[in-house]
């Protein structure tokens, strides 16, 4: 079975600063691999995707994230943080065939403070 | 950019009512999921919908029913509402796991 770890529950980092909230997944093959972020009271948006192809994917608002096959890890990183990145953050995987069901994280809590 | 709507957005409620929990998408998405979120956890897909007609319950097991009688809409029932109910329930609607569009959620709360 699919299952996906979010080890830092809670994470504050100063405005400006470069951010990196981690992600480890377990999976028989290379799944699909999802960052998502739900600000309070809102659902879950898509910050980026990976499918296959280039390890290092761009996404919305100035994330990216990198798939490290050896590390089962898909990592998401900002080089700046600005006060509106203060959210929820959740890693999600996919199968690439079959059920298509996602599984989701635990979430980790940015906070940023000025 | 999907537009998915989910009413009420809050909703508080005493235990033993019944309650429907509602959403729609306005993309013509075949697929449509529920799925349950507590604080502090992962989501957890309570149910899906592959089209009309097309229901089957997720990897978590849930009281509710819904149902898919028109594409555009997918809503949840409770029949007997209780504090155990009580979560945040997120829908979602796409083409598959390659592309889910989420609603901004319903929190209800069974007293």
């Amino acid at each position: 079975a699919q299952s996906v770890t979010q080890p830092d529950i809670h994470i504050t980092v100063s405005e400006g600063a470069s951010l990196e909230l981690r992600c480890n997944y377990s999976y028989g093959a290379t799944p699909y691999l999802f960052w998502y972020v739900q600000s309070p009271g809102q659902g879950l948006q898509l910050l980026l995707k990976y499918f296959s192809g280039d390890t290092l994917v761009q996404g919305i608002k100035g994330f990216e994230a990198e798939f490290k096959r050896s590390q089962s890890s898909f990592n998401l990183r900002k080089p700046s943080v600005h006060w509106s990145d203060a959210a929820e953050y959740f890693c999600a995987v996919g199968p690439p065939f079959g059920n298509e069901k996602l599984t989701f994280g635990t979430g980790t809590r940015l906070t940023i403070i000025p | 950019e999907a537009d998915i709507y989910q009413t009420p957005r809050y909703l508080v409620i005493g235990t033993g009512k019944k309650i429907t929990l509602e959403c729609s998408q306005t993309m013509g998405h075949d697929k449509m999921y529920w799925y349950q979120q507590d604080p502090g956890m992962e989501l957890h897909l309570i149910h899906y919908s592959y089209g009309v007609n097309s229901t089957e319950k997720g990897d978590l097991s849930s009281e509710s029913t819904v149902s898919r009688i028109r594409t555009e809409h997918f809503p949840l029932t409770l029949e007997s509402a209780r504090p155990s109910h009580t979560s945040q329930y997120l829908c979602a609607s796409g083409t598959g796991v390659r592309e889910q569009y989420f609603g901004p959620g319903t929190r209800l709360t069974v007293t």
